[in-house]
């Protein structure tokens, strides 16, 4: 079956901008997680979505970062006014129990 | 919280073992998941312990001690393609933490 999808997988922009990533878990996965990697740098979580539980936004590092999943599916990660900081590779998985499935992930350069 | 602390970088020879550990500080969590991930690539699931004990697939094995916070990630026969990072990962009850993870270098 498909694994997890995100798109764009590369992505540049300019300072200023906002960026909307998107994921597409595997069918049937309750949850849902979104981390962001810095090069060479470990896994930073942002936001945890589990079925139609209030979101886990404890990891999301400012107000200009936002998630919302639509119908215990898709999500979407939109990041408002990049900054420089802001690149990264961003990546969603989900997983039904314990086991974590990774999508490809967005590479996101800010300039 | 929890948090886990992971070497930064192992080095080991190709055809030998290596040991990959990973401490730990919770109040709570199912389990200790490990995960390899490649230099661009995205990290993928290899091992998990539900349970203290060993847990073998394959050339890899998983090892966990509730009592001592504590479990590693054993890597047998070393092959070149097994240089990667390793992320050990606790399974909590609300969500999955990520260790900083071990860069392994096999050298020939």
């Amino acid at each position: 079956g498909a694994g997890v999808s995100q798109s764009p997988s590369n992505k540049v922009t300019e300072k200023g901008k906002d960026v909307e990533l998107r994921c597409d878990p595997i069918s049937g996965h309750t949850a849902l997680y979104w981390y962001r990697q810095s090069l060479g740098q470990g896994l930073e979580f942002l936001i945890y979505f589990q079925g139609n539980s209030a979101p886990d936004k404890s990891g999301l590092p400012s107000d200009r970062f936002s998630a919302e999943r639509t119908g215990g599916s898709v999500s979407t990660l939109t990041i408002q006014r990049t900054q420089q900081e802001d690149s990264a590779v961003y990546l969603c998985a989900s997983s039904l129990v314990d086991t974590q499935y990774f999508g490809p992930g967005t590479r996101l350069t800010v300039l | 919280g929890q948090s886990l602390e992971q070497p930064s970088e192992v080095t080991a020879v190709e055809g030998a073992i290596v040991q990959i550990n990973c401490t730990y500080q919770t109040s709570g969590f199912y389990g200790l998941s490990w995960y390899q991930q490649h230099d661009g690539g995205a990290p993928t699931f290899l091992s998990y312990n539900a349970l203290d004990g060993l847990e073998e697939t394959g050339r890899f094995s998983s090892f966990l001690s509730r009592s001592d916070s504590y479990g590693y990630l054993l890597l047998q026969e070393l092959q070149m393609k097994d240089s990667a990072s390793y992320f050990c990962a606790l399974a909590g009850y609300q969500k999955v933490t990520f260790g900083t993870g071990t860069k392994l270098q096999v050298i020939p």
